[in-house]
């Protein structure tokens, strides 16, 4: 039961700077926002996360709207090798205090040169 | 830097019979280890998560019966899939965290079943 939603494909050239929405309108407080891209053959290789604060890493711009509703995740000057699949994701409490994360279906993005 | 190792990359089993896959974490105490299904679709589904010193919890649809785990110490984590049918292929994905941190993910065990 994904709980965000993505568009899915985006298109963008090398050097743009992507902008990749995710809404997740039925966050809860404790939940955080995390950002997984995927290759083809490979596992999903972590972005970034965050939980209310905007956040900043060698990756990406991880941008949390106020209301916690919607996040975007922003890619800086892309180059062929950020094409993949980036994944929204929540981190999503168990009853026993155990971290779960729950997968939706992903933005495949597609950098061309 | 944080990695996780998973063997074998691919398998092919004949329907009816298991297969083991491992799942290795290096540079970090892997506490909690959870094991994902990524179907040809692209659809992921949470099988299970094993938490050292804590029993495994399934999700629903899956069972201990059908994809016994274990979690013996903070760097190994295995999973088996007992008779296993057309409907188990797909890419089996190990993620390794430490503590309440960052999920770490190895590069998956595919499964094709003749």
């Amino acid at each position: 039961d994904a709980k965000t939603t993505q568009p899915d494909s985006m298109e963008s050239t090398e050097g743009e700077t992507v902008h990749l929405p995710c809404s997740h309108a039925t966050i809860s407080g404790n939940e955080y926002i995390y950002w997984y891209r995927q290759v083809p053959l490979q596992g999903p290789e972590y972005v970034t996360h965050g939980l209310q604060q905007n956040t900043t890493n060698s990756m990406a711009f991880l941008a949390i709207a106020s209301d916690r509703k919607s996040s975007t995740l922003i890619l800086p000057h892309v180059s062929l090798r950020d094409a993949a699949v980036y994944h929204c994701i929540l981190r999503v409490l168990n009853q026993g205090g155990s971290a779960k994360l729950i997968f939706g279906e992903g933005t495949k993005l597609t950098v061309s040169s | 830097g944080a990695l996780v190792y998973q063997y074998p990359r691919r398998t092919i089993c004949k329907s009816g019979t298991s297969m083991r896959m491992e799942c290795q974490a290096v540079g970090f105490q892997a506490t909690s280890v959870a094991w994902y299904r990524q179907s040809p679709q692209k659809t992921f589904e949470l099988i299970a998560l094993s938490t050292v010193n804590s029993a495994i919890k399934y999700e629903q649809n899956f069972t201990q019966e059908k994809f016994p785990i274990s979690h013996p110490n903070l760097s190994f984590s295995s999973m088996t899939v007992l008779n296993a049918y057309l409907e188990d292929r797909g890419l089996y994905l190990c993620g390794a965290r430490p503590g309440q941190g960052t999920l770490y993910f190895g590069a998956g065990t595919r499964l094709s079943v003749l």
